[in-house]
């Protein structure tokens, strides 16, 4: 089945804690992506990544981090979480077409305490 | 910078009658717009999307989108809800070059019976 996957689905850390939060993609597709959800602001983009090795800042990139170097993986590194970021994550992938869907994850739900 | 604005966070029809949501927005090249629908506890879905082509694109679950480029709009609409089609919808611009995406702030879509 095509599919992104994201884990942890839920995740309780505590402010200044290192995280983790993998996202991987079945579809052989070149971009990926990571939005934050917040009430009232919609999906804001952090990082996005058009092929392996290729990454480039969102709107709102700061206190993440990102690599990608297989294509089927984009993590989203959290070096110090702070309370502001605590959110509703989603991935996203899509081919490089620039018409093409993007294709979003389940969600991981981060709240930092 | 692109940017995509939805000046309602929330709709409110009865079933059976037409619903519009509407989406405007700023983008430097040629426009490549979506809509996605996001139900409670789950990830984004795409609905459709527009490239190039016919100002009215047909997408998933009888729904339909007018692009208009003079107005910069593309608002989503369909001409019969269902109480099933209660859910938040988000509007999105995609930049040809990077692969930037910019999303609005979502609209509540709520269909009474």
């Amino acid at each position: 089945e095509a599919q992104v996957t994201q884990n942890p689905r839920y995740l309780i850390t505590v402010t200044g804690k290192k995280l983790t939060v993998t996202c991987s993609q079945n579809m052989n597709h070149e971009y990926m992506s990571w939005y934050r959800q917040d009430p009232g602001l919609g999906l804001r983009q952090i990082y996005y990544s058009m092929n392996v090795e290729v990454t480039d800042k969102g709107d709102v990139p700061e206190g993440y981090k990102v690599s990608r170097k297989e294509k089927r993986n984009f993590p989203l590194i959290l070096e110090s979480p702070s309370p502001n970021q605590t959110s509703l994550y989603f991935c996203a992938s899509s081919p490089w077409d620039r018409g093409e869907t993007q294709y979003f994850g389940p969600g991981t739900r981060l709240l930092v305490l | 910078a692109q940017s995509v604005a939805q000046p309602e966070d929330q709709v409110n029809v009865a079933e059976g009658n037409p619903l519009t949501v509407k989406c405007t927005y700023s983008v430097s090249g040629n426009p490549y717009l979506f809509w996605y629908v996001q139900y409670p506890n789950r990830g984004l879905q795409f609905l459709l999307k527009y490239i190039t082509g016919d100002n009215l694109v047909k997408g998933s679950y009888g729904f339909e989108a007018e692009f208009n480029k003079s107005q910069t709009s593309f608002h989503l609409k369909k001409p019969s809800a269902l109480v099933s089609d209660s859910a938040l919808y988000f509007c999105a611009v995609r930049d040809g070059s990077t692969g930037k995406s910019t999303f609005g702030d979502g609209t509540t879509l709520t269909v009474k019976p």
